[in-house]
């Protein structure tokens, strides 16, 4: 069966500082692969997806970038925070076809001070 | 671009039979999914329509009226653990990538009450 790892469940860090969040899946591949961010008490709101090895769409710009240097592994980056980058962050995979249902892994709860 | 609309909160009694709807607006309308998210953890899925009717998943059913670009997540028996939020979600082949993505409803938070 299918798995998503993500991690770390939770992480504080000052502001200006670099961020790296690491989302791996196991049992398919060539998934599709999703970032998404929830602000509280906001929805979910995309923010890059992939849908190969080095193929990245990004949704909105921002301060944040995305690589995916395996066919399962996903990383969400930046080189300095913001306090505006706090939040919850989603990694989602997905197989192709005509459902294409989201799945997604424990989310991280990232806290900029 | 999309527009989902849910309702912000609803409060409903345990045992008791809650629906919650969802109004959505596409070019290019490719599939409505409904997730159930608990505070503080990820969404997880309870349902996928694209066509036409009703889709019973044990004490969750859910209803799609593409025409009317109408969804509602029914919920039955309903139980303390019932309370969480629940997303409303569409795939529109409409917008760039389309096929590949999903935009997302605020979220209707449900209170299940004794």
């Amino acid at each position: 069966s299918q798995t998503i790892h993500q991690w770390p469940a939770t992480l504080v860090q000052p502001v200006g500082s670099p961020l790296s969040l690491e989302c791996t899946v196991e049992g398919t591949s060539n998934p599709n692969l999703y970032w998404y961010r929830q602000a509280a008490g906001r929805g979910l709101q995309l923010l890059f997806y992939s849908v190969g090895i080095g193929q990245i769409s990004s949704e909105v710009p921002q301060n944040l970038s995305a690589s995916r240097p395996q066919d399962r592994q996903f990383i969400l980056s930046s080189k300095k925070l913001l306090l505006s980058d706090s939040g919850f962050y989603l990694c989602a995979w997905s197989v192709r076809g005509a459902k294409n249902i989201q799945y997604f892994g424990a989310g991280t709860r990232l806290s900029v001070l | 671009g999309q527009n989902i609309d849910q309702p912000t909160e609803m409060t409903a009694t345990e045992g008791a039979i809650v629906q919650i709807n969802c109004t959505y607006q596409t070019s290019g309308f490719n599939g409505l999914f409904w997730y159930q998210q608990h505070a503080g953890e990820a969404p997880t899925f309870l349902s996928y329509n694209v066509l036409d009717g009703l889709e019973e998943k044990g004490r969750f059913s859910s209803f799609l009226s593409r025409s009317k670009g109408y969804s509602y997540l029914l919920l039955k028996e309903l139980q303390m653990k019932d309370s969480a939020s629940y997303l409303c979600a569409v795939r529109d082949w409409g917008q760039t990538g389309g096929g590949n993505k999903l935009t997302f409803g605020t979220g209707t938070q449900l209170k299940v009450e004794l």
